[in-house]
């Protein structure tokens, strides 16, 4: 019963470097979406999928990329990274984009620390 | 856009005292709200949710949530406080494609 399952745990960049951050649920989930979480500012959405091919922007999504070319993964990816991305990182699911009323599931996060 | 906020980023309480974390939401339609739970190096557990059948919700680890539309408000309580409920506590409201949360609510239990 993994869930969503997210890895690296943990990753230490440097400035400009570059790094993909996946993830993968087992729940035949449609819906699955990328969140940093930031000190007193809660977690906000960088970018979402409704499905299989679908992608589409969030709050603050500069400076990372997605795709969704299986219902089960969700990667991101950061194409140079700043200071400004050390964040947590979580990824997470439910089961349609439209089901608002339906929890989102979420894995246990990666902690990056850009230097 | 929906939104909420979390009134008080800390919250200190005695074990066996009573737990109240408070939460306001900002909503033209009607609001579906959760409230998750946090422990150090965890993901996010889902404690409880309002989905508009009844005003009071009963979630896990004996918390409940009493959803106020004359004061926008969906706070969190539960009646006798643990050690094990130390944690960092998310109220959030969701959309048909966004969840948005609270700046989250860190909860002390003092001995």
């Amino acid at each position: 019963n993994a869930g969503v399952t997210q890895t690296p745990k943990f990753q230490v960049l440097k400035t400009g470097q570059s790094m993909t951050l996946q993830c993968a649920q087992d729940m035949n989930h449609e819906y699955m979406s990328w969140y940093r979480q930031d000190p007193g500012m809660g977690l906000r959405l960088i970018h979402y999928s409704v499905g299989a091919g679908i992608t589409d922007q969030g709050e603050v999504p500069n400076g990372y990329n997605v795709s969704r070319s299986t219902t089960e993964d969700f990667p991101l990816r950061l194409l140079s990274a700043a200071p400004s991305q050390t964040s947590v990182y979580f990824c997470a699911s439910r089961i349609k984009g439209g089901d608002s009323n339906q929890p989102q599931h979420f894995g246990d996060g990666t902690r990056l620390s850009i230097l | 856009a929906q939104s909420v906020t979390q009134l008080g980023s800390h919250v200190s309480v005695s074990e066996g005292a009573l737990v109240l974390l408070r939460c306001n939401y900002s909503s033209s339609v009607p609001p579906y709200l959760f409230w998750y739970v946090q422990y150090p190096n965890q993901g996010l557990q889902l404690l409880l949710k309002y989905t508009s059948a009844a005003t009071l919700v009963k979630g896990i680890n004996g918390f409940e949530a009493e959803f106020k539309k004359s004061e926008t408000s969906f706070h969190l309580t539960k009646p006798s406080a643990h050690m094990s409920d130390a944690a960092e506590y998310f109220c959030a409201v969701s959309d048909v494609h966004d969840m948005r949360f609270g700046a989250g609510t860190r909860l002390t239990v003092k001995p």
